[in-house]
């Protein structure tokens, strides 16, 4: 199975709403990501987890809160989120290299969740 | 800053034609990897040339590397209708850990 996993393909949501995006793979990968792309943008990157461990956090909003409750499953829990958090969200997956060390695999993208802040 | 930059930001051809992609880069890399996206959809792994690599192919692809210049260029040889997407590079910066940085993305339009 090379295949990442999102749920849901859309979602809209209101800006008092809570919500979760999640993702799953059963490649065996231990690094986890989450993107967020604007049209016609390159993907963002938000969080990485290694081994199940927040590793990157990359200054992201707190109402973006990421959770990775075990190595195949990779969940974005929304609150309280703006019209300018409208986005594609992406979830990949890889192997993790190791800090320094060896180069880095291929990621292996989710087809995305189209999320509309009204 | 964004890592890596591409152009040009959007090329049109005839199929059987040939397009190539420029990457530019700032800081040292392990490896550079492209991706392509079709509209809307989740990016799609083409090719990784690591830092120690100056060419590398694979299929209809071919990718260089200078790392003295910083930059990067992706090939495609006979170009087809279905070649049509955004092709993306992307950086893993010499800085250790997982952070990938992408570049801005060519939109390639191939023509029938």
């Amino acid at each position: 199975d090379t295949e990442v996993t999102q749920t849901p393909k859309h979602l809209v949501m209101g800006m008092t709403n809570k919500k979760s995006l999640k993702c799953e793979q059963h490649m065996g990968h231990r690094a986890m990501y989450w993107y967020k792309q604007k049209a016609k943008k390159p993907p963002e990157l938000m969080f990485v987890y290694s081994y199940e461990k927040l590793s990157i956090n990359e200054s992201v909003p707190s109402r973006f809160s990421p959770e990775c409750p075990n190595s195949s499953l990779l969940n974005l829990h929304l609150h309280a989120l703006q019209p300018e958090d409208s986005a594609l969200y992406l979830c990949a997956s890889s192997h993790p290299g190791l800090a320094g060390g060896p180069v880095k695999n291929e990621q292996f993208f989710g087809p995305g969740t189209r999320l509309t802040v009204l | 800053s964004q890592q890596g930059e591409e152009d040009p930001q959007a090329l049109s051809i005839q199929e059987g034609e040939n397009a190539t992609m420029n990457c530019s880069y700032k800081t040292s890399i392990n490896n550079l990897q492209w991706y392509r996206q079709n509209s809307g959809r989740g990016l799609v792994h083409l090719i990784l040339i690591r830092s120690n690599e100056r060419e590398k192919h694979s299929g209809r692809l071919r990718v260089t590397l200078d790392t003295s210049k910083k930059s990067s260029s992706l090939l495609i040889t006979a170009s087809r209708a279905a070649d049509t997407a955004s092709y993306f590079c992307a950086t893993d910066a010499n800085t250790g850990g997982f952070k990938t940085i992408f570049g801005a993305g060519t939109r390639l339009f191939v023509k029938a």
